[in-house]
């Protein structure tokens, strides 16, 4: 097991477009989150899925945000329409279910936006 | 509304010298506590957590970790630091209702030679 990858590892954008970012989390784990990162922050809960449900979304994420998770395999992380303020380190991590699981981090996708 | 807070954004302590980073939270019900560590240019680890049972939790690398409820913290210590143990460090709270983990802003740890 390689553990969890995500890519691209960086992405430059003009603002208004469309971006989408793949997660491919452990292979057993049946958790899968997603966190974003700004500098001098801790990661900031976005969505997280139990195999393919999404449980719990951010009251933070905007519309324009969407995550999906078919089959409870790999997420991605969809975000429309750009803005300056995207611009951060989008995480992704996968846990075995439950809180009292610790979660496992891929390396993230770092999005500029121009 | 949980919350995590880590009161040092930087720690610095001589190699060979025991270290402790900070970290207090505010969960409801019975907290489950995580410690990860990100070192330049590569995701956050997983050190070590605490559930129940033992106050004091060993981690990876000789870490470990207090867990103190009625001052609601969860410390991060070592008793002899190491020039490689430099790099940014994240206390993490969740519980069993919440299902996710709720993050402080982390500290910088650098050890000098």
């Amino acid at each position: 097991d390689t553990g969890v990858s995500q890519n691209p590892r960086h992405k430059i954008t003009k603002r208004g477009q469309n971006v989408t970012f793949r997660c491919d989390p452990i292979s057993e784990h049946n958790r899968l989150y997603w966190y974003r990162q700004t500098l001098g922050q801790g990661p900031e809960f976005l969505t997280y899925f139990q195999n393919e449900a999404q449980l719990e979304k951010s009251r933070l994420l905007s519309d324009r945000f969407s995550a999906e998770r078919p089959k409870g395999s790999f997420s991605t992380l969809e975000i429309q329409r750009t803005e300056q303020g995207d611009s951060a380190m989008y995480l992704c991590a996968s846990s075995s279910a439950g809180g009292a699981s610790e979660q496992y981090f891929g390396p993230g996708t770092r999005l500029t936006v121009t | 509304a949980q919350s995590v807070a880590q009161p040092e954004d930087q720690v610095k302590v001589a190699e060979g010298n025991p270290l402790t980073v900070k970290c207090t939270y505010s969960v409801s019900g019975n907290p489950y506590l995580f410690w990860y560590v990100q070192y330049p240019n590569r995701g956050l680890q997983f050190l070590l957590k605490y559930i129940t049972g033992d106050n004091l939790v060993k981690g990876s690398y000789g870490f470990e970790a207090e867990f103190n409820k009625s001052q609601t913290s969860f410390h991060l210590k070592k008793p002899s630091a190491l020039v490689s143990d430099s790099a940014l460090y994240f206390c993490a709270a969740d519980n069993t209702n919440a299902g996710k983990s709720t993050f402080g802003d982390g500290t910088t740890l650098t050890v000098k030679p």
